[in-house]
């Protein structure tokens, strides 16, 4: 049974590009959550989706950041006009329902030049 | 809000001796869930062992095991026998009722020396 994939592993942007982060949840898991992991930090709730809902999204920066999981293919964390504070690992975890334990996928090392 | 502190940010032992990581959290909430994950040098994200703030009884998951005091709201992380393998950084997590996401405190970065 295949883990929580993400990818890519790692991304480098320059400023002002545009950063798109993918994860495919465990076979059987319809909830996703993002979590972001500045260096020497730990991780940070961001949102949390269902398939095509944003549950939660109180995490998430007001502005360039958005997320998507729909009801077909992999979430998607979009993030635009990157700046180089936006350098981080970022996340993903899933589980089969809510309140269920999160299984964390290998994150996606962003970094902005 | 809910907050997890992780007081000790590092620790070391020898290898094959015990050692205890220390979490405190704050919270209003009669039912959660706490969690322990490690991330090793890989960067990967694993959990280690999960507690339901309604058992009474510790969790243990092999030569890992919890002292979970819900009154003084603490949840620390024993680890027997320490192994090479277990030198990472230890998260301790909080799940809210309200919600599903989790709130992790700052880490203690874990050494087993041989």
């Amino acid at each position: 049974n295949a883990g929580v994939m993400q990818n890519p592993r790692h991304l480098v942007r320059r400023r002002g590009q545009e950063a798109r982060l993918r994860c495919s949840p465990m076979k059987g898991h319809s909830h996703v959550y993002w979590y972001r992991q500045l260096p020497e930090e730990g991780l940070k709730f961001m949102v949390y989706l269902q398939k095509e809902n944003i549950i939660d999204e109180s995490g998430m920066p007001k502005e360039r950041f958005s997320a998507e999981f729909p009801k077909e293919g992999p979430s998607i964390l979009r993030i635009q006009q990157v700046v180089r504070g936006d350098s981080a690992a970022y996340f993903c975890a899933s589980s089969p329902m809510m309140r269920e334990t999160q299984y964390f996928g290998p994150g996606t090392r962003l970094l902005v030049l | 809000a809910q907050t997890v502190t992780q007081s000790q940010p590092e620790m070391s032992v020898q290898e094959a001796e015990t050692v205890t990581l220390s979490c405190t959290y704050d919270t209003s909430e009669s039912n959660y869930y706490l969690f322990w994950y490690k991330q090793p040098p890989s960067r990967q994200m694993i959990l280690v062992i999960r507690q339901e703030a309604y058992k009474q009884q510790n969790a243990t998951e092999n030569r890992f095991s919890v002292n979970f005091q819900k009154a003084a709201k603490s949840f620390s992380l024993k680890i027997s026998d320490s192994q090479l393998g277990d030198t990472a950084m230890y998260f301790c997590a909080f799940d809210e009722t309200s919600g599903s996401r989790l709130t992790f405190g700052e880490g203690t970065q874990l050494t087993v020396n041989p």
